[in-house]
């Protein structure tokens, strides 16, 4: 089985500064990369996601996600957070030939003013 | 509203009594999985149907739960003889690939409290 690892649980940062949330994952086959947040009280929505191609990725609301193959690692950035952009971020993945989504266990990002 | 519906949004109930969730997929979507979320951890999945038919069901989910698409549509999911470590999030989500794999589209869940 998949597992999806979150090494950042809570994060706290002011506004302005710069993000980096960790993601790493163990299947060595094709993967379909993930990134969610919710806000809070809502549902979980996507922010981004790799396929195949380039391995930069630009979500929504200024987001960025690199696809580094040779590390497992899908890392999520933001280089300015708002306050607006508290909220918790879950990594997901899905592998190309597999049905679930395997999920990280979250960060909880909180913005300071 | 086009998105992922599930109801009751909140339900509480006595150990021991059997509950059952609804989840209304967006509507042209014949993947639909069924996740539970307890605080602090990411969802776990713990089924999924592709059309009617329950192609995938977690160790997760024991004998007590049941999850029925009976018409493509809709989903329901039972829990029988409910246990206070039942108390989750349980969320839906549906997808439609389209020759690559796609994202799933959650619904706000539904927040079960066993007491």
């Amino acid at each position: 089985a998949q597992s999806v690892s979150q090494h950042n649980h809570h994060v706290i940062l002011s506004e302005a500064a710069s993000l980096e949330l960790g993601c790493n994952y163990s299947y060595g086959g094709t993967v379909n990369l993930f990134w969610y947040v919710q806000y809070p009280g809502q549902h979980l929505q996507l922010l981004l996601k790799y396929f195949s191609g380039d391995p930069l990725v630009k979500g929504i609301k200024g987001f960025e996600a690199e696809f580094i193959k040779s590390k497992f690692s899908f890392n999520l950035r933001k280089p300015s957070v708002q306050w607006s952009d508290t909220a918790e971020y879950f990594c997901a993945v899905n592998q190309n030939t597999g049905n679930q989504f395997y999920f990280g266990t979250g960060t909880s990002l909180t913005v300071i003013p | 509203d086009t998105g992922v519906s599930q109801n009751p949004r909140h339900k509480i109930t006595k150990r021991g009594q059997n509950v059952t969730f609804r989840c209304d997929p967006i509507s042209e979507h014949n993947r639909l999985y069924w996740y539970r979320q307890t605080l602090g951890q990411g969802p776990e999945f713990l089924t999924y149907f592709q059309n009617e038919a329950q192609l995938e069901k977690s160790r997760l989910l024991s004998d007590r739960f049941s999850a029925e698409r009976p018409k493509g549509s809709f989903s329901t999911l039972e829990i029988q003889r409910t246990e206070q470590g039942d108390s989750a999030m349980y969320l839906c989500a549906s997808s439609s690939p389209t020759g690559q794999a796609t994202e799933a589209f959650f619904g706000q869940g539904t927040r079960l409290t066993v007491v």
